[in-house]
């Protein structure tokens, strides 16, 4: 079985500063992926970032970027540069690789706020 | 990018009705699609896997009789609330894999808010 565990219910930021959002995760598969979605108030999951268990470099999206340390099984998203419309509900996934690709098993989730 | 149409967007049903929500992938072949449940201030909580052409693959403790899904083509997939009662208002949202390889191709639809009067 596969777990995330995202331990910060609820943060804040200032507009224009960078915030961390801590996922981390335990699977038995040798191969898995990771994504963060955004998920603001009207419910709909917007991609955000993925990295492969195989990925030798950590992933960037624009203002996103991944800090994947595996041996520690951790998988934060790193958001650059806060907008106030990056607040909204942030889930950390994990799936495992081959014919079970793509059933995600989410976190519980982090509310981020930016203040202006 | 790949779109996921999902419809409708919104349902409100009385106690004992039945609900069809569609899950559609528009611009690619989604041999499988996976539904999803999410209750107020909760996650996402996979209920089942939908393969084109065989049953759908339910995930412990989901019922299968009053979640019926339905598969029959490789860009539609049916998820049907049937006999619906008041718990079974939630968040259902879908999502379609593009292709049998790994990496990141996961697409999700916008969701439909269901509310059993």
């Amino acid at each position: 079985a596969q777990k995330i565990t995202q331990t910060q219910p609820g943060m804040f930021v200032q507009e224009k500063e960078a915030v961390t959002l801590d996922c981390t995760y335990d699977t038995s598969d040798p191969s898995y992926g990771l994504f963060w979605y955004k998920q603001p108030s009207s419910g709909e999951m917007i991609f955000l970032i993925y990295q492969g268990s195989y990925d030798q470099q950590n992933a960037t999206e624009g203002r996103y970027s991944l800090n994947f340390q595996k041996a520690r099984k951790s998988a934060n998203l790193v958001i650059s540069a806060s907008q106030l419309g990056d607040s909204a509900m942030y889930f950390c996934a994990i799936t495992s690789g081959g014919t079970s690709y793509g059933k995600l098993t989410f976190g519980q989730g982090t509310i981020l706020t930016v203040h202006p | 990018g790949a779109v996921v149409s999902q419809h409708p967007s919104r349902v409100i049903c009385k106690s004992g009705t039945s609900v069809k929500i569609e899950c559609r992938s528009l611009d690619f072949q989604a041999t499988t699609m996976f539904w999803y449940r999410q209750f107020p201030k909760q996650s996402l909580m996979l209920m089942a896997t939908s393969n084109e052409g065989s049953k759908a693959t339910y995930e412990q403790g989901v019922e299968k009789d009053k979640f019926l899904i339905n598969h029959a083509s490789l860009t539609l997939s049916t998820l049907t609330v049937t006999s619906a009662h008041p718990e079974d208002s939630s968040f259902y949202i879908c999502s379609a894999r593009e292709g049998d390889r790994g990496g990141e191709k996961l697409f999700f639809g916008s969701g439909t808010q269901l509310s059993v009067l």
